[in-house]
Parts: structure tokens; C-alpha cells; sequence
């Protein structure tokens, strides 16, 4: 089965300064998809980042980096210069092959304050 | 241009009642998506559609029944109202999720209360 573990319920940081978001993921599937997404407190989701899980480099998107370690399945989300806009529930989501890639399964969240 | 829109934004109702949340998407995507999130924000997939065809129930009870009248499309509609269905309703669409696991986008979500 597959799982995904955020296990930072919340999480401060000082405004410019970079965040770690953790997430932890458990599944069969020999090719799958990490994704981060962001929803503030308007309530849309937002799509940061995506990670596959053949790709030999990390991803990077503008102040986003995925940091993916295959081997001890983890796909942290690195923010460098917090913003206060950065203030935002971040949610970890994993879609595989096994189910045709029409499942994604995401992580509790962690919610993040950026302090000015 | 809205890229995924859902109709609508707030849906307040008595319990028993059945109501329809609709979603349309104008990005050309083939899959579909309803997520239903939680009082404590928790994401879960409730079905998948793709190119009209339902591929995913996730043990939804069958008082929600989703209807993909065209590609472009996913409505929900809700029989019997209960409490427990309090929550946000997202509609979410990808291009091709049978060959490539890219990004969902997601519409802006359908606020239900059941009073």
C-alpha cells in the first residue's frame, strides 16, 4: 500500500531564511511521482514541485527544491528565502503506476508560519 | 482565463438534502478528479475519470455519484445529505495520467455545511 508521512504538524521560520518541509513515502510501485503542493489560507491549491522517481537530479523550481533521497524514500521540500506569502499549509502527494497514475495520495500537511 | 472552475463556491444545506457541486475544466486534460478534505485538512481521493470513464472509486458511499457528461466536465451529486459530509470539495483535472504522472491542477474548491 502506499503512504505518505509528513510528520511536522507545524513548523516556524524566520522570514529569508530557508525551511526543510519533511515527507517520508512507503510504496510498491517501481515508478511513481512526488509532488509538493501549497494551499494558503484562501483555501486553492497550488502545484510547487514535481519529482520522478527515475530522475537523476533534484528538482528545482525558482525558490523551491525537492530534496530526493530514493533510498530512505524521502522527498523533502526545501524553501529558501521564507517570504511571508510563504505562510501556507504544504501538502507531500506520491502518484504510482500500479493504479494507472489516477490515484494521488497526499500527506497530513504541515503548516507553515514565516515570522517577519 | 480560470483553468479549472467548480460551481459552487459555498454550498449550505439541510441534512437529507441532495445537492450537486459541478466542475469544468478548459486546460484539454482526459482525467478528472474529487477530492474531498477534512475538517483537519486531510486530502483523500474519492474517484477518477478518465476520458469519461470512472477508473477510480476509493469506497465512496453510493449516496455520491459522479457523472463526466464530457471530458470537459465532472459534476458530483450528493443524496441524503448527512453531517459527515461537511467538508471542501476540490475537482482536480491532469493531462494523460495513464502515461504520464504529472501534476494535478485543482479547482478552488466547493465549501459544503449540512446543517
Amino acid at each position: 500500500a502506499q503512504k505518505i508521512t509528513q510528520t511536522q504538524p507545524g513548523m516556524f521560520v524566520q522570514e529569508k531564511e530557508a525551511v526543510t518541509l519533511d515527507c517520508t513515502y512507503d510504496t510498491s510501485d517501481p515508478s511513481y511521482g512526488l509532488f509538493w503542493y501549497k494551499q494558503p489560507s484562501s483555501g486553492e491549491m497550488i502545484f510547487l514541485i514535481y519529482q520522478g522517481s527515475y530522475d537523476q537530479q533534484n528538482a528545482t523550481e525558482g525558490r523551491y527544491s525537492l530534496n530526493f533521497q530514493k533510498a530512505r524514500k524521502s522527498a523533502n521540500l526545501v524553501i529558501s528565502a521564507s517570504q511571508l506569502g510563504d505562510s501556507a499549509m504544504y501538502f507531500c502527494a506520491m502518484r504510482g503506476v500500479n493504479t494507472g497514475g489516477f490515484k494521488t495520495i497526499f500527506g497530513a500537511g504541515t503548516r507553515l508560519f514565516v515570522k517577519a | 482565463d480560470t483553468a479549472v472552475s467548480q460551481t459552487p463556491k459555498y454550498l449550505v444545506t439541510q441534512m437529507g438534502n441532495d445537492k450537486s457541486i459541478k466542475c469544468e475544466q478548459n486546460l484539454g486534460h482526459d482525467t478528472m478528479y474529487w477530492y474531498k478534505q477534512d475538517s483537519k485538512k486531510f486530502l483523500k481521493i474519492m474517484f477518477s475519470y478518465n476520458n469519461k470513464e470512472l477508473i477510480i472509486n476509493e469506497t465512496v458511499p453510493n449516496r455520491f455519484s459522479p457523472k463526466s457528461p464530457d471530458k470537459a466536465h465532472l459534476n458530483l451529486h450528493i443524496n441524503s445529505l448527512e453531517l459527515g459530509d461537511s467538508a471542501v470539495y476540490f475537482c482536480a483535472s491532469s493531462h494523460q495520467a495513464a502515461q504520464t504522472l504529472n501534476e494535478q491542477f485543482f479547482g478552488p474548491g466547493t465549501r459544503l455545511t449540512v446543517l
